[in-house]
C-alpha cells in the first residue's frame, strides 16, 4: 500500500513533441505528489508537485494531471526539449508522515 | 545561496568497516532526511530529524544510524558495511517537518 508505481522505464522522445510519464498509487492517505527531475551526479530537484484536490496543475512546460478517483497522476512535458533529457521520479508523502515514497524512476531521453 | 552539502562526494570502503557522512543543509532549515538510492531505483527513506530529534526511521537495520548536531547539520553513520550498501547516499533539507525538500548531490559509497 506503500507503493508507487512508475511507467515506463525509459522513454524516448523527439524534440519539440510531449513526454507523457504516469504514476499510480494505492494508499489514499497520501496527499502531495511531486515530480522530481535527476541528471547523472546530481540529486533529485524537485520540479512540480500537486495536492489531490486539484485536477491539474501547470507550471511552464511541465503539467501535472491528477485523477483522485483512479488514483494516478501523470507528468507531461510539452514542447521536450535535449536539455530535459533526465531521470524522472515520481513520489508521494502524507502530512502526518515524513517519508516521501518514490517511484522506480523514468529515464527519458529527447532526441534532437 | 549555498544549496544542501554533503562530504565526501565519493568514497571507497571496505566490507566490515564503518563510514559517516555528513550533510549541511541549507541556513535556515531545520529538517534533515537520508536517502539511500541503490543505481536505477527510486531513494529509499533512512532517516527524518527534525529540531535535532528523531522523526522518522525506514526500514534499514541498526547498522544505520544519525544524528542532528546543534546547528541543524547531520551525520549518517554506516557500520559493519555490507556490499549491498553500495548506493548514492542524498541528504535533504526543508524548512517544514514534510514540504520543500532540497536535495544535495549524494555521497557515492562504493564497499568492496
Amino acid at each position: 500500500q506503500q507503493q508507487v508505481k512508475q511507467s515506463p522505464q525509459s522513454l524516448i522522445v523527439q524534440k519539440g513533441g510531449i513526454s507523457i510519464i504516469n504514476c499510480a498509487y494505492e494508499n489514499t492517505a497520501f496527499d502531495y505528489f511531486p515530480w522530481y527531475q535527476q541528471f547523472p551526479g546530481k540529486g533529485p530537484a524537485l520540479l512540480i508537485a500537486i495536492r489531490p484536490d486539484v485536477s491539474e496543475k501547470k507550471e511552464g512546460r511541465f503539467t501535472i494531471s491528477f485523477n483522485k478517483s483512479a488514483k494516478q497522476f501523470s507528468l507531461h512535458i510539452m514542447d521536450s526539449q535535449p536539455g530535459d533529457s533526465a531521470t524522472y521520479f515520481c513520489a508521494a508523502i502524507m502530512d502526518s508522515n515524513y517519508q516521501l515514497i518514490w517511484g522506480a524512476g523514468t529515464k527519458l531521453i529527447i532526441k534532437p | 545561496d549555498a544549496g544542501v552539502t554533503q562530504s565526501p562526494t565519493h568514497l571507497i570502503k571496505t566490507r566490515g568497516q564503518h563510514v559517516t557522512l555528513r550533510c549541511s543543509p541549507i541556513s535556515g532549515h531545520k529538517s534533515v532526511s537520508w536517502y539511500q538510492q541503490v543505481l536505477g531505483q527510486g531513494p529509499q527513506f533512512i532517516f527524518q530529524y527534525y529540531e535535532k530529534e528523531e522523526r522518522g526511521r525506514g526500514n534499514f537495520p541498526d547498522r544505520f544510524s544519525a544524528r542532528q548536531f546543534p546547528n541543524y547539520s547531520s551525520e549518517l553513520n554506516v557500520n559493519a558495511l555490507l556490499l549491498g550498501d553500495s548506493a548514492l547516499y542524498l541528504c535533504a533539507s526543508s524548512f517544514s517537518v514534510t514540504y520543500g525538500y532540497t536535495f544535495g548531490s549524494g555521497t557515492r559509497l562504493t564497499v568492496v
